[in-house]
């Protein structure tokens, strides 16, 4: 079964300092998002991404985030300056084009971002 | 903005015994879906529901999608230790998807054997 690929899996960063989390989409899917989990909290959305530009974004994802689709395949989430209120677990996600309808997404298994 | 509901926050069952976690938005949706997640895990997507009403199986999981469309419930018969996780409802703002999900506040499910 086709999986949304995540890594790393585990990011360990000072405060201040930049991260990119990286992720594969499924190759047919247009459509990418991110979410954030806090520990033990609910999944909150970050932002949507389709036809390489953002199409939704959270009152979360400030000017210190930013989204990128570089190549065609992988789409990565920078934060510039990370904070220790940024420590969370970031899920990519992705679905199936609008013309077939809606299916659920396809969520990765996350990288847990650990600010320090 | 659009909340979603859900309760209980924790669940703890006998193996064999039933569960049920309830999730009510502030809106009327378009259509809900339910995750899973499995400690340490990611949301598993399990099923959509978009009609009023609607009911709908997955083997010993039912899941109903309410008549005013502002409630589902996820029903599990003669729970397993498989089923433990926390469970999410979330909706999207239309039936097109392809927006953001606002994911409920999970049903944390533990079994005990």
């Amino acid at each position: 079964e086709p999986e949304v690929t995540q890594t790393p899996s585990h990011q360990v960063t000072q405060m201040g300092q930049e991260v990119i989390l990286r992720c594969v989409p499924i190759s047919n899917h247009l459509y990418f998002y991110w979410y954030r989990q806090i520990l033990g909290q609910k999944v909150e959305f970050l932002v949507s991404f389709y036809n390489n530009e953002i199409s939704e974004k959270s009152e979360i994802f400030d000017d210190q985030f930013s989204v990128e689709r570089p190549d065609g395949s992988n789409f990565t989430l920078k934060i510039r300056s990370t904070k220790l209120e940024d420590s969370a677990m970031y899920f990519c996600a992705s679905s199936e084009s609008r013309d077939r309808g809606h299916y659920g997404y396809t969520f990765g298994s996350g990288t847990r971002l650990t600010v320090v | 903005g659009q909340q979603v509901m859900q309760i209980p926050q924790y669940q703890h069952v006998q193996e064999g015994e039933d569960f049920t976690t309830y999730c009510n938005s502030s809106t009327t949706l378009s259509n809900i879906q339910w995750y899973k997640q499995r400690p340490g895990g990611h949301p598993v997507f399990l099923i959509q529901l978009v009609k009023s009403g609607e009911v709908k199986k997955q083997k010993r999981l039912t899941f109903q999608f309410g008549e005013a469309k502002k409630n589902s419930s996820l029903h599990i018969t003669a729970t397993q230790t498989t089923d433990v996780g926390t469970y999410f409802c979330a909706a999207p703002r239309s039936n097109f998807g392809n927006e953001k999900l606002t994911f409920g506040t999970g049903t944390r499910l533990t079994i005990i054997p």
